[in-house]
Order: C-alpha cells, then sequence, then structure tokens
C-alpha cells in the first residue's frame, strides 16, 4: 500500500536555528498538508498545498514558517528560527479526493 | 468551520469486552468522517471514513462506525477488543468537498486490560 515517508524522524536543534522536514507524499496525490502534535495534545492543521500554493493555513503557520514542494515529489516544512514551543511531533499528510494518508511523523524536539 | 468531541478522554476495558468511543462533529456544511488510531510513538493510521452512503462504516481491525446526521454523531465500535487495541483514537472530520483540512478531536485513550 502507498505510503507517506518523512524524515528524519527524529530531529534535535537548538533554539534559534533552521529546521527543514522533508515528506514525500503519495505519487498521484493532489493534496499536501502538514500538521503538527505537541507531546499529550491534540492533532492541529497548520497549512494545506495545491497547485503549487498554499490553499489554507491556520494561525499557528506565522511567518515562520514556509512550506515548498520543489521538485514535484518532495514537500517540506521549513522552521525559519525555531523556538521551544515548537518542539513538536509534525505530520505530514496527502490525500487525492477525501481522507488523507498520514506518514509516520518527525519529532522535532527544540533545546 | 468545523468542530469535534470526543466524549471521553479514557476508556478501560477487559480484554474480549465490547468498545465505544464516542465523538460528535458540529458543522455548516457537509462533512467527511474519520477515525485514526495512534500507537505510542508512531504516526495515525486511518481506521475508517463515512464520505457518503451507507451510514454503518467497516474498517481495519474488526472496528466499525455509524454516521448519524441527525445527532451528528460518528460513534466508533468494536465488539471484542483485543489487548494490541490499546491506542488513541482520534475523530476527524473535514469539509464535504473533494479535499481539505481535518480538525481532530482531543482524542480518547483505549486502555484493554486482560
Amino acid at each position: 500500500e502507498p505510503e507517506v515517508t518523512q524524515t528524519p524522524s527524529h530531529q534535535v536543534t537548538q533554539m534559534g536555528q533552521e529546521v527543514i522536514l522533508r515528506c514525500v507524499p503519495i505519487s498521484n496525490h493532489l493534496y499536501f498538508y502538514w500538521y503538527r502534535q505537541i507531546l499529550g495534545q491534540k492533532v492541529e492543521f497548520l497549512v494545506s498545498f495545491y497547485n503549487n500554493e498554499i490553499s489554507e493555513k491556520s494561525e499557528i503557520f506565522d511567518d515562520q514558517f514556509s512550506v515548498e514542494r520543489p521538485d514535484g515529489s518532495n514537500f517540506t516544512l521549513k522552521i525559519r528560527s525555531t523556538k521551544l514551543e515548537d518542539s513538536a511531533m509534525y505530520f505530514c499528510a496527502s490525500s487525492y479526493l477525501a481522507g488523507s494518508t498520514f506518514g509516520s511523523g518527525t519529532r522535532l524536539t527544540v533545546v | 468551520a468545523q468542530s469535534v468531541t470526543q466524549l471521553d478522554s479514557q476508556v478501560p476495558v477487559f480484554e474480549e469486552a465490547p468498545v465505544e468511543l464516542r465523538c460528535n462533529y458540529s458543522s455548516s456544511v457537509s462533512v467527511y468522517l474519520f477515525w485514526y488510531v495512534q500507537y505510542p510513538n508512531q504516526g495515525l493510521q486511518l481506521l475508517l471514513k463515512y464520505l457518503s452512503g451507507s451510514t454503518l462504516v467497516k474498517g481495519i481491525n474488526g472496528f466499525e462506525a455509524e454516521f448519524n446526521k441527525s445527532q451528528t454523531s460518528f460513534h466508533l465500535r468494536k465488539p471484542s477488543v483485543h489487548i494490541s487495541d490499546t491506542a488513541e483514537y482520534f475523530c476527524a472530520v473535514s469539509r464535504g468537498t473533494n479535499a481539505g483540512k481535518s480538525t481532530f478531536g482531543d482524542g480518547t485513550t483505549l486502555t484493554v486490560k486482560p
């Protein structure tokens, strides 16, 4: 069964550093998403991406965040200057129609 | 805008007992509904989804859910649970179009005891 692949599975970074989280969505999917889950809390929507542009974003997705689909297969989330409160599990998801397939997540720890 | 309420934060049950995890939603438009399972330190796995048609939806691992439009509910059930069903379960809703963000509930921790 097709999978959404995320790398790395764990990332530790120092506060103020830039991080890039990488995702390879399912190849025929058209819609791409990033969500985050702070430890012990629910999954929160960050951003959706369609036709090479952001289609929707939440209030969490401020100027520190950006997304890109640089080569038609990868889908990245960049955090420009990480803060302690950015520590969370970040999930990539993709969909063709309704119902997203989620990746296994990247656990980001900001120290 | 949509919202999801999972009515129970924790559900402890004994092995081989039936279980129901409750989910209510609110939306001003038609919706799609989903249940995901998350095992410790792992990602989200889709259990089942309701898009249209039959209101009783069967998913993986013996789970099923029933969409009730009048009660705006989408409760998840399993007639006989196993120890391996111990996990966090999330109900989610998205607007009833081809694609869109999912809004998740707070989650229900299912603990199956021997």
